[in-house]
């Protein structure tokens, strides 16, 4: 089947420590986004990706790193600076836009909460 | 992009057709209007996108005023699957570089049995 993975589906970790959700989509999608929820509210977008071995920051980029080595690959590391990383993380790819067509497929999200 | 106003919330008798208002009065001639929802607890699913003319799929109709400062997401006969947050975005074309959406807080969709 062809989709977006996202591991693990929960994740805890000590407040202090840095952790990475991972993302992979056998979609053949050239573009990956990160996204942040909070209880309640919309989704934020912390990073995203239009070619592999490039990424740009996104509304709330500050606290988190990422990486596109691969295609298929787009894992988001939340680090010890990121002041409130409890939160439920998307990950999400499109294909190359054109005018009719630009829209995002979403995994299924990693819960992260931090002790 | 421009900014979207919906309900918070909205009721729906199971079998009867849900329609979610959605409005954009600042949109301009190159922003499409994406619908999206979200079940609990899971990732967000494309529903219909449009620019002008009203859309229909397999899942939903998408009706778009003339002025295109509102719009209508109609889910023709509504299941208690269908709970859900809808969202409603607007979003200008890229031309070819892809960025983020911009989520508000949509309209939680409750389908009573």
């Amino acid at each position: 089947d062809g989709g977006i993975t996202q591991s693990p589906k929960y994740l805890f970790r000590k407040e202090g420590q840095n952790v990475t959700l991972s993302c992979e989509q056998n979609l053949n999608h050239d573009a990956m986004y990160w996204y942040r929820q909070d209880p309640g509210q919309g989704l934020r977008l912390i990073y995203y990706s239009q070619i592999v071995n490039d990424f740009q920051k996104g509304d709330i980029a500050e606290g988190y790193s990422v990486s596109r080595e691969k295609k298929e690959s787009f894992p988001l590391t939340v680090t010890s600076a990121q002041k409130n990383p409890t939160a439920f993380y998307l990950c999400a790819s499109s294909t190359p836009p054109d005018r009719a067509t630009d829209t995002q497929y979403f995994g299924p999200g990693t819960r992260l909460t931090v002790l | 992009d421009a900014k979207t106003t919906q309900p918070p919330s909205m009721d729906c008798a199971e079998g009867r057709a849900a329609n979610l208002p959605c409005n954009h009065s600042t949109i301009s001639g190159n922003e499409y209007v994406y619908w999206y929802r979200q079940i609990h607890s899971q990732g967000p699913q494309y529903i219909i996108h449009g620019l002008k003319n009203n859309e229909t799929n397999e899942m939903a109709s998408l009706i778009i005023t003339e002025d295109r400062k509102s719009s209508t997401l109609i889910l023709p006969h509504a299941t208690l699957r269908d709970t859900a947050v809808y969202y409603c975005i607007v979003r200008v074309d890229t031309g070819g570089g892809a960025d983020g959406l911009t989520f508000g807080k949509g309209t939680h969709l409750i389908i009573q049995p």
